[in-house]
């Protein structure tokens, strides 16, 4: 059965500290690894990685994925209140080539 | 910019009781998705469509079913609502059924009781 494990499933940090997320995945068909943000309401887009090794970075967050090992870490460094929010884990794949969603990690950014 | 709406945002449901979730995208996106978020869950694939006429299920079908009689539109009806429905539920669209190209909507919540 494809799964997508993330961890921690929580986490709370002070403002400044640099965070790192993990997601594995057994994922039959892998084509792709997603992240979002959500804050509530519906997930937003933050990577997608196809390729073990390069990472994608967007200010303060990057991404990575090592197709040997199946995984991927998403991190963010100097962290702030605005980062709180669950971050999803998703990949693209599986025998209906949809996307298969992790847990989450649900993060706190205390001032 | 009206991208993906989804309509009720909040509902609260009896045992048995059913109704339908809209969904309409205005991107003329031929893949489009329900799915379901329990709390501290990720998100469960319930009914997925790759273009008008064609609809199939995804990991959590049971109580549910769709239909895509429209590229725009891709109703959930509920029938004899459970308490184990009780969640938010979110609609998406995609042009290629690709994962960074997903457009979600704001999402449904719907209790039931």
């Amino acid at each position: 059965e494809d799964k997508v494990v993330q961890s921690p499933l929580s986490l709370v940090v002070h403002e400044g500290d640099t965070v790192t997320l993990n997601c594995s995945y057994e994922v039959t068909n892998f084509r792709s690894l997603l992240w979002y943000k959500q804050e509530k309401k519906a997930p937003t887009f933050l990577f997608m990685l196809t390729s073990s090794g390069i990472e994608k970075k967007s200010g303060r967050l990057s991404s990575i994925l090592d197709k040997k090992e199946l995984f991927s870490i998403l991190n963010i460094t100097a962290t702030q209140t605005g980062d709180s929010a669950v971050y999803l884990c998703a990949v693209y794949g599986g025998a209906t080539n949809k996307l298969i969603f992790g847990t989450g990690t649900l993060l706190a950014v205390q001032p | 910019n009206a991208g993906v709406t989804q309509t009720p945002k909040f509902r609260i449901l009896k045992i048995g009781q059913s109704m339908t979730l809209q969904c309409a995208q205005d991107m003329n996106h031929n893949y489009m998705y329900w799915y379901r978020q329990d709390p501290g869950m990720g998100l469960k694939l319930i009914y997925y469509s790759v273009g008008a006429g064609i609809t199939d299920k995804g990991e959590v079908p049971n109580g549910y079913n769709v239909s895509r009689s429209t590229t725009e539109d891709f109703p959930l009806r509920l029938e004899l609502a459970a308490p184990s429905q009780t969640s938010v539920y979110f609609c998406a669209s995609s042009y290629d059924g690709a994962g960074n190209t997903i457009y979600f909507g704001e999402g449904s919540w719907l209790t039931v009781v």
